[in-house]
């Protein structure tokens, strides 16, 4: 199957601070990429869907202008977290889709980013 | 709306056990994509398998089976023989079959497999 990398894999940052969780697709071109959120012993929800080249579309109750989404190319999507507040914590997961051409519209995951805000 | 519903919290099984992990669903859609998923402890999602709403055919993969119920808006998971690497936890999703396809889960089931 394909390849979807997420860099970091973990990362720790103090209250107040800003952090980017990359997105990549290795060996196909996304046209969508998913953002989900998993909170300890709970399930994945889904945050924003990106689409290359156009701005990402937020599920209600998940604030845009501190989750900032950016699909800047067919191979990698960025969530910028501001201002991360120890709430913010969390495992997040992305996921990528390609045309039915490149993939078949199966949605490949990323292996996760674990948040700890201090 | 969809819905995922996995009722089982927490399971705990006897190594060779066999293991049956519940799944209902609800959508308005008349086609649609169901979806297992394993997530061990390392938090990396591991894909088991993807089921078309028309396609209602059981599936066998070595010890691991599902079975569909399109009547009962369920699709419930068997692993037979449990083995301890099975730990983990499951989770249920589904999709639309058309558009966006983002994936709803269900809250996830955890596997315990006691040697």
């Amino acid at each position: 199957g394909a390849v979807v990398s997420q860099h970091p894999s973990w990362v720790i940052c103090k209250s107040g601070t800003s952090v980017k969780i990359e997105c990549r697709s290795l060996d196909f071109q996304a046209t969508t990429m998913f953002w989900y959120r998993q909170f300890p012993k709970q399930s994945l929800m889904l945050m924003a869907t990106s689409n290359e080249g156009s701005k990402a579309t937020y599920e209600q109750g998940v604030e845009k202008d501190k989750f900032l989404i950016n699909h800047a190319s067919l191979t990698l999507s960025t969530l910028t977290v501001t201002s991360a507040h120890p709430e913010d914590s969390s495992f997040y997961i992305c996921s990528a889709r390609g045309d039915a051409e490149s993939s078949s519209y199966e949605q490949y995951f990323g292996p996760g980013t674990r948040l700890t805000v201090t | 709306a969809q819905k995922v519903t996995q009722a089982q919290t927490e399971i705990s099984v006897v190594e060779k056990e066999d293991v049956t992990l519940d799944c209902v669903y609800e959508t308005r859609d008349t086609t649609y994509y169901l979806f297992w998923y394993k997530q061990p402890p390392s938090g990396e999602l591991v894909f088991l398998i993807r089921r078309n709403s028309f396609d209602e055919q059981n599936e066998i993969s070595g010890r691991y089976s599902w079975n569909f119920q399109k009547s009962t808006s369920s699709f419930n998971f068997t692993i037979t023989a449990s083995q301890v690497v099975d730990s983990a936890v499951y989770f249920c999703a589904l999709s639309a079959y058309t558009g966006r396809r983002a994936l709803t889960f269900g809250s996830g089931t955890r596997l315990q497999v006691q040697p």
